[in-house]
């Protein structure tokens, strides 16, 4: 069975702060998908990074990067320099070759404040 | 493109009486699912579809009917509608490329209130 957990259920920093979303997954797949997605205030879902299983580079993109570790089944996310539109639910997903059964965690709420 | 849309935004319901949330994509995506957003517990898939005809159930699937006839629609049918029901439900739909899972886009979500 396939499980994401994200143990963080809030976060609260001060604008300028680096923090960092963790996510451990579960699989027994060999070939897997994982995700991060962002959920501001708003409320709506917006994608922000698939990462294969073959795939272990680390990512950054401007104040965002994401550390992949297959030894530890995590998929961290790390925002330097918080600013306060950081401020949303993150949700971490796996999803398996072959379907698209994709589980998500139960997400992280970070607060950033000014 | 309007992307994917979902019709009501917001619906209150009494036990017992069914309805159909709407859920349209004109991206001509393969793939499409239903999500309900519980509070503390992230999202979890109802059914999803990989082409038009195929349905597949998810984690929560009880309650809930889908169909596939266009590839650009998916409805999420509550046949008797419960309390536990009560949740907002995100439609999303995405690309596929053979059995390769890209990154799904998401409708605006709908709040359903089953008193």
């Amino acid at each position: 069975a396939q499980k994401v957990t994200q143990a963080q259920t809030e976060i609260s920093v001060v604008e300028k702060e680096d923090v960092t979303l963790d996510c451990v997954y579960e699989t027994r797949d060999t070939t897997y998908y994982l995700f991060w997605y962002k959920q501001p205030p708003s409320g709506e879902l917006v994608f922000l990074i698939r990462r294969n299983s073959f795939d272990e580079q680390n990512e950054i993109s401007g104040r965002y990067s994401w550390n992949f570790q297959k030894s530890t089944s995590s998929f961290n996310f790390t925002i330097t320099a918080s600013q306060v539109v950081d401020s949303a639910v993150y949700f971490c997903a796996l999803s398996g070759r072959g379907g698209f059964k994709t589980i998500f965690g139960a997400g992280t709420r970070l607060f950033v404040k000014a | 493109n309007a992307g994917v849309t979902q019709t009501p935004k917001f619906q209150v319901l009494k036990t017992g009486q069914s309805m159909t949330l709407q859920c349209a994509q004109d991206m001509n995506h393969e793939y499409m699912s239903w999500y309900r957003q519980d509070p503390g517990m992230g999202l979890r898939l109802i059914h999803y579809s990989v082409g038009a005809g195929i349905t597949d159930q998810g984690e929560v699937p009880n309650g809930y009917n889908v169909s596939r006839s266009t590839t650009e629609d998916f409805p999420l049918r509550l046949l008797s509608a419960a309390p536990s029901q009560t949740s907002v439900y995100f439609c999303a739909s995405s690309y596929g490329a053979g059995d390769l899972p890209y990154e799904q886009y998401f409708g605006p979500g709908t709040r359903l209130t089953v008193t």
